[in-house]
């Protein structure tokens, strides 16, 4: 693995299941983020989390969960996906030196 | 509210100079970013201004002005590939970036 890498690439989902994103790093770094991307507008933060163990809320966190059990991994969970949520979706982390953000390839989620 | 601003489509010319102007209203600032992403795949990292001035690197510079809550991304002798769209971020008083939509650069033969 090098840098972050997302999982699945796309997915079409029906509207009530429930879901889960994977994202994965190897860069070590503390602190990652899952946004969402939609035509039109900025990419919007659901979740993030400063360092393993602990998670915070975005700007558009509702109907969304992340967990943070280790340094590595920080899965996306849509309990009850909505079409609403049709979007895609970006994983990013960053290193504690500069703060700049490295993003995954991204999953393209559609719910119907 | 917070607030990016940067125009929504651009079109130049392969070969020439192109600024992409960001301005923002946030609550507090440390730092702005640029970043590029084509069309389908990731942004991926091209700049950062903190301090008021011009950062330059390679064919790309960004400048930022503090006070006016503006910035801008030169690319000069652009080529095709540079067509993809460029986003604005600043990051507020929480450390959190807030992004712009991102300008769509058109690239002209």
């Amino acid at each position: 693995i090098a840098g972050i890498t997302q999982a699945p690439t796309s997915q079409i989902l029906a509207a009530g299941r429930r879901m889960t994103l994977r994202c994965t790093q190897d860069m070590r770094h503390n602190a990652m983020y899952w946004y969402r991307q939609d035509l039109g507008l900025g990419l919007r933060l659901i979740h993030y989390s400063n360092t393993a163990g602990t998670t915070g809320k975005g700007e558009v966190p509702d109907g969304y969960s992340v967990s943070r059990a280790n340094t590595d991994d920080f899965p996306l969970t849509l309990a009850s996906a909505v079409p609403s949520q049709t979007s895609v979706y970006f994983c990013a982390s960053s290193d504690s030196e500069t703060d700049t953000q490295y993003f995954g390839p991204g999953t393209r989620l559609t719910v119907l | 509210g917070q607030n990016i601003d940067q125009p929504t489509e651009m079109t130049a010319t392969e070969g020439a100079i192109v600024q992409i102007n960001c301005t923002y209203q946030t609550s507090g600032f440390n730092g702005l970013f640029w970043y590029q992403q084509h069309a389908g795949e990731a942004p991926t990292f091209l700049s950062y201004n903190v301090l008021d001035g011009l950062e330059e690197k390679g064919r790309f510079s960004s400048f930022l002005s503090r006070s006016k809550g503006y910035s801008y991304l030169l690319l000069k002798e652009l080529q095709m590939k540079d067509s993809a769209s460029y986003l604005c971020a600043v990051r507020d008083s929480n450390y959190q970036l807030i992004w712009g939509a991102g300008t769509k650069l058109i690239i002209k033969p």
